[in-house]
């Protein structure tokens, strides 16, 4: 079974500064899919960002990007230029190839606090 | 509005009852899934129904059970209600095989007492 650890439970920065949330994950599959989920108090689960475990590519999305290091298995996520919107929990999450039967499996979380 | 629509968002009820949350996923996914989130064990995955069928079953107790109905909306179906039930019950949808990324609704927050 896949596991994904998130070994920061809280984090706080200030607004504008660069945070870094870090992820690690144990699989034997060699082929996968990674995600970034962000769940403000609002409650909603959002999807940030996404990575193909085949492709070496770094995923970006605005101000959102990921460091992917598949030998070392970890998918941190960087968040630039932080804003008071982007206060939330982040979950990591990991999904095999195989039609993602067995679903998502989510870290437990880095709650994210930008401060003003 | 991300397009999957939970109903109810709240629900209060008592022990030993027997509750039903609902789902719509977004349109055009045939896949949904069921998440209970709590503080303790986290997003846990419960079960995958995809155009009708079940693929996947989770950490879903036999107390619960779920279906996927041919317009494709599903319902978790949640009996003998204990204490430790109270969670956060998220449905997401997917095109085929989710490796886009779920689609999530804004959940059910149940709470027994």
């Amino acid at each position: 079974a896949q596991t994904v650890t998130q070994s920061q439970p809280e984090m706080s920065v200030q607004e504008a500064e660069t945070v870094t949330l870090s992820c690690t994950y144990d699989t034997s599959e060699s082929n996968y899919y990674l995600f970034w989920y962000k769940q403000p108090p609002s409650r909603q689960m959002i999807l940030v960002i996404r990575q193909e475990a085949y492709k070496q590519q770094n995923a970006t999305e605005n101000r959102f990007s990921v460091n992917f290091q598949k030998a070392a298995k970890s998918f941190s996520l960087k968040i630039s230029d932080s804003q008071l919107g982007d206060t939330a929990m982040y979950f990591c999450a990991f999904m095999t190839s195989g039609g993602g039967a067995d679903g998502l499996t989510f870290g437990k979380g880095t709650h994210l606090i930008i401060q003003p | 509005d991300s397009g999957v629509t939970q109903t109810p968002k709240h629900l209060i009820t008592a022990t030993g009852q027997r509750v039903t949350l609902r789902c719509s996923p977004r349109s055009g996914d045939l896949s949904v899934y069921w998440y209970q989130q709590s503080l303790d064990q986290g997003l846990q995955f419960l079960i995958h129904y995809y155009n009708g069928e079940e693929r996947a079953k989770g950490n879903i107790l036999e107390r619960f059970s779920a279906q996927q109905f041919p317009d494709l909306h599903s319902e978790l179906n949640l009996s003998s209600l204990e204490l430790g039930d109270s969670a956060l019950y998220f449905c997401a949808s997917s095109e085929t095989g989710g490796n886009y990324g779920y689609t999530f609704g804004s959940g059910t927050r149940l709470t027994v007492v």
